[in-house]
């Protein structure tokens, strides 16, 4: 079974530049979600997206933004690029997520698409 | 809401010895925890989880974590350390009284070094 996909998995931009990272979910899974990894820090969460709706957003600027598809597949974009959104950004997916009693699933991760603003 | 504290950057093991990830958390309700592993340049792979039950978790490689509530803890643990678990390990919290409003919440990570 395939895992999480993302694509580009590298990609160079100049600031000022816009991108668009692209995720394709493990099957069955509904949920995606979308962290960025600053190189020596920790994993900041970005977006949520399940069922095609917003679910919840990391505190980061309105020029990061995405959307999520009717076959669960996702989009990451941020405009504007800036040096500091040089980083590695994961997308993830697990099932059906939102409620209680789905809290506990456990989200999937994809191996990254590697930005690098110039 | 929900966070969660890893508060050594780097731990140095030999291999063969027992390796300890310290892991702590805070939340409203009760947690739903996760430790997830990190290879250079690569995505985050699971390891374990606790949802409720066994405060002893077993996952992937040889890996447990010991869930205790009165500490808030949630460390991984390892009795025979390898080379190749050298890696960046990060714990996750997510908290039962957000009724899935927020996603996981990641601690900022440990680097794992092995010694030959």
């Amino acid at each position: 079974e395939a895992g999480v996909t993302q694509s580009p998995t590298h990609l160079i931009k100049t600031r000022g530049q816009q991108v668009t990272l692209r995720c394709s979910p493990i099957s069955g899974h509904t949920s995606v979600y979308w962290y960025q990894q600053a190189l020596g820090l920790g994993l900041q969460f970005l977006l949520w997206y399940d069922e095609g709706e917003e679910r919840n957003r990391g505190n980061f600027p309105p020029r990061f933004s995405g959307r999520q598809f009717p076959n669960y597949s996702s989009e990451l974009n941020v405009n504007a690029l800036e040096l500091e959104d040089s980083a590695l950004y994961l997308c993830a997916s697990s099932f059906n997520s939102a409620g209680q009693a789905s809290s506990g699933n456990t989200i999937y991760f994809g191996e990254g698409s590697w930005l690098t603003v110039v | 809401a929900q966070s969660v504290a890893q508060p050594e950057d780097q731990v140095n093991v030999a291999e063969g010895n027992p390796l300890t990830v310290k892991c702590t958390y805070s939340v409203s309700g009760n947690p739903y925890l996760f430790w997830y592993v990190q290879y250079p340049n690569r995505g985050l792979q699971f390891l374990l989880k606790y949802i409720t039950g066994d405060n002893l978790v077993k996952g992937s490689y040889g890996f447990e974590a010991e869930f205790n509530k009165s500490q808030t803890s949630f460390h991984l643990k390892k009795p025979s350390a390898l080379v190749s678990d050298s890696a960046l390990y990060f714990c996750a919290v997510r908290d039962s009284m957000d009724m899935g409003r927020r996603a996981l919440t990641f601690g900022s990570g440990t680097r794992l070094q092995v010694q030959p």
